[in-house]
């Protein structure tokens, strides 16, 4: 019954190959997100979807690409993985937040991305 | 654009004592939210309480309180009879109306001691 999951949990792989990082969340949300930890553990939004539609895109590189099938899923392709990608990278789902007010985001547990 | 400030990396407690962390925040905006998210070691980002900057009172969930002066942009949080379990990373985070983004401050580590 996990609410936000992220697959893996852990990723280790070399500079310069591709990865994705899987997001599904069964709450029901029609909004869902990318935020990257840094290893001084701060957060900072990458993307934002709202039923498979790009609602959030942060000056991120393009090596980065989200791709969303259905509104349940989010996931996170990286092309050429550099060392500074080396981060922890959290999926989070809620309902769109509008001016009659926010809704609370839920995070996934978040995937540990080791890049050598 | 917003901005979160929290300016004690670190804090630590002794059990069952109370503790304030604090938060101020920049913004041009009238309308927002803010809101504080606990990170244990264990990685899952919780939600522990959030508050409405139009509302005048502060917010309360349990051991957990606000202070929040919104004239002074000022967010912190009070967690009273702390446990151990509260041993986390606390991360002040603002969002603005009809805005999805959270816009977190750089976290500070509690370390509540037996």
């Amino acid at each position: 019954d996990t609410a936000v999951s992220q697959t893996p949990k852990y990723l280790v792989t070399q500079m310069g190959n591709d990865k994705s990082i899987k997001c599904e969340q069964n709450l029901g949300h029609d909004t869902m997100y990318w935020y990257k930890q840094d290893s001084k553990k701060f957060l900072k939004i990458m993307f934002s979807y709202n039923n498979k539609e790009l609602i959030i895109n942060e000056t991120v590189p393009n090596r980065f690409s989200p791709k969303s099938p259905d509104k349940a899923h989010l996931n996170l392709h990286i092309n050429s993985l550099e060392l500074g990608d080396s981060a922890v990278y959290f999926c989070a789902s809620s309902r769109l937040s509008t001016l009659a007010g926010a809704n609370e985001q839920f995070f996934g547990p978040g995937t540990r991305l080791t890049v050598l | 654009a917003q901005t979160v400030t929290q300016s004690q990396p670190e804090m630590s407690v002794q059990e069952a004592e109370t503790v304030t962390l604090s938060c101020t925040y920049d913004t041009s905006e009238n309308n927002y939210y803010l809101f504080w998210y606990k990170q244990p070691p264990s990685r899952q980002m919780i939600l522990v309480i959030r508050q409405e900057a139009y509302k005048q009172q502060n917010a309360t969930e349990n051991r957990f309180s606000v202070n929040f002066q919104k004239a002074a942009k000022s967010f912190s949080l009070k967690i009273s009879d702390s446990q151990l379990g509260d041993t986390a990373m606390y991360f002040c985070a603002f969002m603005k109306l009809g805005g999805n983004k959270l816009v977190f401050g750089a976290g500070t580590i509690l370390r509540v001691k037996s």
